[in-house]
């Protein structure tokens, strides 16, 4: 099946400590991103990369940190220096912005964080 | 900035109504709207995507329309199932440059009872 697949679905992190949220595509899409949620506030853009190599920070960088090496892959890593991690976070991939292509976004499952 | 509203931010309906979910944005230089549903705890599932130029997409008993001139997406869905409820979100992605964001409302939670 084609998609998008997030783990872990639950993680506890320890105050001080770095996490690594992965997420992996099969849907040959260029482009990926990171979103976190947190109820009352909507979805809000920590980092995308249009591709393999390259990345950009979006609204929430600070605190988070990613790398492309591969154009199916595209983890997250929570660091320390994010002050208030716990959220539900969410991978997403789609078609490049290039012209007439369809930009149609795909959502992975989700990895809740939660600092313990 | 793009801002993106969605009203009701929650609604209740009676299993069989048709029903009405609302979104308006700033800025109406959009790429495309995109609508989701998303589960408690789960991630997004697309429903449908509209393109500037389009007016509307149907899917099953889906229908989005878009008025980029004023800045408004609806979305009907026809003889409602208590399987419909959850939240839905839209989105809008930006066009020109680097139109690589989707700005998110905050969505409307739903609820069919049955």
């Amino acid at each position: 099946d084609g998609g998008i697949t997030q783990s872990p679905k639950y993680l506890f992190r320890k105050e001080g400590q770095n996490v690594t949220l992965s997420c992996e595509q099969n849907l040959n899409h260029d482009a990926m991103y990171w979103y976190r949620q947190d109820p009352g506030q909507g979805l809000r853009l920590i980092y995308y990369s249009q591709i393999v190599n390259d990345f950009q920070k979006g609204d929430i960088a600070e605190g988070y940190s990613v790398s492309r090496e591969k154009k199916e892959s595209f983890p997250l890593t929570v660091t320390s220096a994010q002050k208030n991690p716990t959220a539900f976070y969410l991978c997403a991939s789609s078609w490049g912005w290039a012209g007439l292509m369809n930009t149609e976004a795909f959502f992975g499952q989700g990895t809740r964080l939660t600092v313990v | 900035k793009q801002e993106v509203t969605q009203i009701p931010a929650a609604l209740s309906v009676p299993e069989g109504e048709n029903l009405v979910l609302n979104c308006s944005f700033t800025d109406s230089a959009i790429y495309n709207l995109q609508w989701f549903r998303q589960d408690p705890g789960k991630g997004l599932t697309s429903l449908l995507l509209i393109q500037s130029s389009q007016r509307e997409q149907t899917s099953g008993r889906l229908n989005a329309s878009l008025d980029k001139s004023s800045g408004r997406s609806t979305l009907y869905i026809a003889a409602s199932q208590p399987g419909d409820s959850a939240t839905y979100l839209c989105a809008v992605r930006r066009s020109g440059g680097s139109n690589y964001k989707l700005t998110f409302g905050k969505g409307t939670l739903l609820t069919v009872n049955p």
